[in-house]
């Protein structure tokens, strides 16, 4: 059981938008800034976004971030087959004193 | 190149220990706070430890308080993870990780290293 909670699976068509949730509390994602981790098949993860809505340079905009309260988003816009990964977003927990992720979202594109 | 390479994975008996190291290039070393990341395949990834740049802030997952330690040598910009009294639900693939972006936005990760902890 993560103490973020994200759906387990997203799917969407080429082309399409669609939005990844992440869902803390006011000793996470309340307090802290969320940051958003795309892992692709076999491969190590990679930084997506940080600070909630920031990219690092070499993400397309089409990713983007937001965060409201205890809870934070990831939108994907005009899909693409190569966005198909799993998707975590992360942020750190002042009560446990550690960072912690979602359980992760698998987007598939259709 | 910006690169971390993870090494001393391996196969352990429960009760046993293993040190991993993870060897950094390319960047300023000593700038970043480094974390160790695991993730079993097939599963989500879980937050092991971080340590701050000059090595004197660390803080662990309560899973493994006791039993890791991180530490770092900004000389040979090597990051180390001893691990001790090892248990079979550690085994899992284990990442470094930099973070550049502030201390948790980790920008720079090694490809994993595996650990199996079984008799």
């Amino acid at each position: 059981q993560s103490v973020l909670t994200q759906p387990p699976s997203a799917s969407g068509t080429p082309g399409q938008r669609v939005t990844i949730s992440c869902s803390g509390s006011s000793s996470n994602i309340g307090t802290n800034t969320v940051n958003w981790y795309q892992q692709l098949p076999g491969t190590a993860p990679k930084l997506l976004i940080y600070s909630n809505n920031q990219r690092p340079s070499g993400v397309p905009d089409r990713f983007s971030g937001s965060k409201s309260g205890t809870s934070a988003s990831l939108a994907i816009s005009g899909l693409q087959s190569e966005d198909e990964a799993d998707y975590y977003c992360a942020s750190w927990d002042a009560s446990l004193s550690a960072l912690v992720f979602g359980g992760g979202t698998k987007l598939t594109v259709l | 190149e910006v690169q971390l390479v993870e090494s001393g994975g391996g196969l352990v008996q429960p009760g046993g220990s293993l040190r991993l190291s993870c060897a950094a290039s390319g960047f300023t070393f000593r700038s970043y706070w480094m974390h160790w990341v695991r993730q079993v395949p097939g599963k989500g990834l879980v937050w092991v430890s971080r340590l701050n740049g000059d090595g004197s802030s660390t803080s662990y997952a309560d899973s493994v308080k006791g039993r890791f330690t991180v530490s770092r040598d900004n000389v040979e910009n090597t990051l180390h993870l001893q691990m001790n009294s090892l248990r079979a639900e550690d085994t899992a693939v284990y990442y470094c990780a930099g973070a550049s972006w502030g201390r948790n936005a980790m920008d720079v990760w090694g490809q994993g290293t595996t650990v199996t902890v079984s008799s």
